[in-house]
Formats: C-alpha cells, sequence, structure tokens
C-alpha cells in the first residue's frame, strides 16, 4: 500500500512565526504536491516537484516555498505565518506524468493566530 | 482551464437507500479518480477511472470519455458512507500533473 504520511494533523502558530510542514511518501514517486483547502474554494495547489530539488509554482504560491531534498521528503515552508494562511494543508504524491493514481496524506489543519 | 461539476451538492439518505453522484468535466481527461474525504479530512482512494467501469463492494464508478462525465454509485448506505465525495481529473496538456477537483457531493447517511 501507498504511504503518503505528514509531519502533523494539527498545529497552531503565531502571526509572523516560521512554519515547516513535512510530507514523506514510501512509493519512490516522483511527482510530489502540495494543496490547501478551504471551505468554498475546495482543493487549490500550492506547489509541486516532479524530481529532487526541482519545484514548480502552483495557482497559489505567494507566501509559500518549498523544498525538496530528498525524493520521498517533500517539505511546505509558510516565511512568515499570516492567519490568512489558516487552513487544511494536503500533501500528494504519484509517479510519472499524471497517467497514474495520486495518493493524499492525512492532512494538516494549521491555524495561525 | 477545465470545469469540474459535481451534483448535487447535498444528499441525505437513510440507511440502507442507493445513490448516484455524478461528475461531469468541460475538455478531454487522461486522469479521472474519486474520493471519499473523512470526517478527520483525509482524502481516501475510491476509484482511479480515466474510462470504463470499476466495482470494489457496494460501491462501483462508469467513466464515459467521450461525454465527458463520470458517475460514482453507492448500494445499500451506511452511516459509514457519509463525507464529502470528490470528483477530480487532470487534462491532456495540463502542464502540472495535478489534479483538478470538483466541489464535492457532501452526503450524509442516517440510522
Amino acid at each position: 500500500d501507498v504511504k503518503v504520511t505528514q509531519s502533523s494533523r494539527y498545529l497552531v502558530k503565531r502571526t509572523g512565526e516560521k512554519v515547516f510542514l513535512e510530507c514523506v511518501q514510501d512509493m519512490d514517486h516522483e511527482n510530489m504536491f502540495w494543496y490547501r483547502q478551504d471551505p468554498g474554494l475546495g482543493l487549490r495547489l500550492i506547489y509541486f516537484s516532479y524530481d529532487v530539488k526541482m519545484k514548480e509554482k502552483g495557482d497559489i504560491p505567494e507566501g509559500y516555498s518549498v523544498s525538496r531534498e530528498k525524493k520521498e521528503r517533500f517539505s511546505l515552508i509558510l516565511e512568515s505565518a499570516s492567519t490568512n494562511q489558516t487552513s487544511m494543508y494536503l500533501c500528494a504524491s504519484t509517479h510519472g506524468t499524471g497517467f497514474y493514481e495520486q495518493y493524499f496524506g492525512p492532512g494538516t489543519r494549521l491555524t495561525v493566530t | 482551464g477545465i470545469q469540474v461539476e459535481q451534483s448535487p451538492p447535498d444528499l441525505i439518505l437513510q440507511e440502507g437507500a442507493n445513490s448516484t453522484l455524478r461528475c461531469n468535466f468541460s475538455d478531454s481527461v487522461n486522469n479521472l479518480q474519486w474520493f471519499h474525504q473523512n470526517p478527520w479530512g483525509q482524502l481516501i482512494n475510491l476509484f482511479y477511472i480515466p474510462s470504463g467501469t470499476k466495482q470494489n463492494g457496494r460501491l462501483s464508478a462508469t467513466t464515459v470519455a467521450t461525454e465527458r462525465y463520470s458517475l460514482l454509485y453507492i448500494s445499500s448506505s451506511q452511516t459509514t458512507d457519509s463525507g464529502v465525495y470528490f470528483c477530480a481529473v487532470r487534462n491532456y496538456g495540463g502542464s502540472q500533473g495535478n489534479l483538478i477537483f470538483g466541489k464535492g457531493t457532501k452526503l450524509s447517511v442516517k440510522p
């Protein structure tokens, strides 16, 4: 079974803090993604990576950065957390170029106060 | 970009009833998945079905790619089926490899 894990299920941070969300997959997938999910707006892509050290902006990259130093791990970084980044963050991974099934982690509910 | 519409937005069923959820998409796709989001927020993979028909227990799905729709059937529903069901697609030519999600169908199964 494919397993995608995320470092925290729930996280509470203060405005201005630097926040790290980590995602690890165990299926040797090339592609990894970070989405955020908000009521009324659905799931939106923040960043994705198709190889180690490679990254591409998604639809809403502002205020975020990412790091992929190892194939199995993809980190999302909030350089200076703001209240409008309170959201559910979902990591996903898949093989290849999109013709394969995509698998999601359990999600991290981040609250920024 | 590609549009994904799901219907109905909300559905309330009595335990044991059957239901059909629909997903329409506006362009050709090379990937279509159905997910169930549980109350804790995790997206559970139900089907990977860019075309054809698949069955898994009480659930089955059909995608008619030429007519740009997919259907998810739930038979003999149980309270544990409650949650939000999402359809997600990736269209040909999409450069990012990510899935585009519909807004979901919120299903409530009453005992």
